[in-house]
């Protein structure tokens, strides 16, 4: 079992600049979910899929955010346009089944920093 | 709205002992989920420990325990015999039962005395 994966961990890039982000789940883990993290807070919701559709997302997830899960296995989060406000650590996570009784595994992380 | 609110930002347990930390949350709703998360420097978050809502008995995992006090709103994780190997950030966490979207606090950073 090789976890949640996530790449880059790491990304400087200008303001400005489009970003993607790419996470592999657990192998069939249907649900899959991107989280925010910014120093000094916890987590914050951005959005979820269930397989391939994207079911809900968060007024965090401005216009310059899309993400998707074609055919239900790896997920990209691209951020375009980016603002020194969108430097923070961007957590995938996944889960088997639906429903706050599954464990929800989590990614490392990607970070990035808008300079 | 849910929201969940750390108090401690900062705790400190001597190897071998007990510590408490504490949670506090606020939601109408009366069937969720409330959750443990440990986050060890830049490595993922992994869950501690889940308490049901609708579950009067508190929660167990080995040398992790909750104090759950619905009518109060409060969440608290018990860590007993402290290893080094606890310290981490703590995240306190709420869902509802269908597990689409969590609210986490805001974090109590566990030290760890040898």
């Amino acid at each position: 079992d090789t976890g949640v994966s996530q790449d880059p961990r790491h990304k400087i890039t200008k303001r400005g600049q489009n970003v993607t982000f790419r996470c592999d789940p657990i192998s069939e883990h249907n649900r899959l979910y991107w989280y925010r993290q910014t120093l000094g807070q916890g987590p914050e919701f951005l959005t979820y899929f269930q397989n391939e559709a994207q079911l809900e997302k968060s007024r965090l997830l401005s216009d310059r955010f899309s993400a998707e899960r074609p055919k239900g296995s790896f997920s990209t989060l691209e951020i375009q346009r980016t603002e020194q406000g969108d430097s923070a650590m961007y957590l995938c996570a996944s889960s088997l089944g639906t429903g706050a009784r599954n464990t929800i595994y989590f990614g490392e992380g990607s970070w990035l920093t808008v300079v | 709205a849910q929201t969940v609110t750390q108090s401690q930002p900062e705790m400190s347990v001597q190897e071998a002992e007990t510590v408490t930390l504490s949670c506090t949350y606020d939601t109408s709703e009366s069937d969720y989920y409330l959750f443990w998360y440990k986050q060890p420097p830049s490595r993922q978050m992994i869950l501690v420990i889940r308490q049901e809502a609708y579950k009067q008995q508190n929660a167990t995992e080995n040398r992790f325990s909750v104090n759950f006090q619905k009518a109060a709103k409060s969440f608290s994780l018990k860590i007993s015999d402290s290893q080094l190997g606890d310290a981490a950030m703590y995240f306190c966490a709420y869902s509802l039962r269908t597990g689409n979207q969590f609210y986490f606090g805001t974090g109590t950073s566990l030290t760890v005395i040898p």
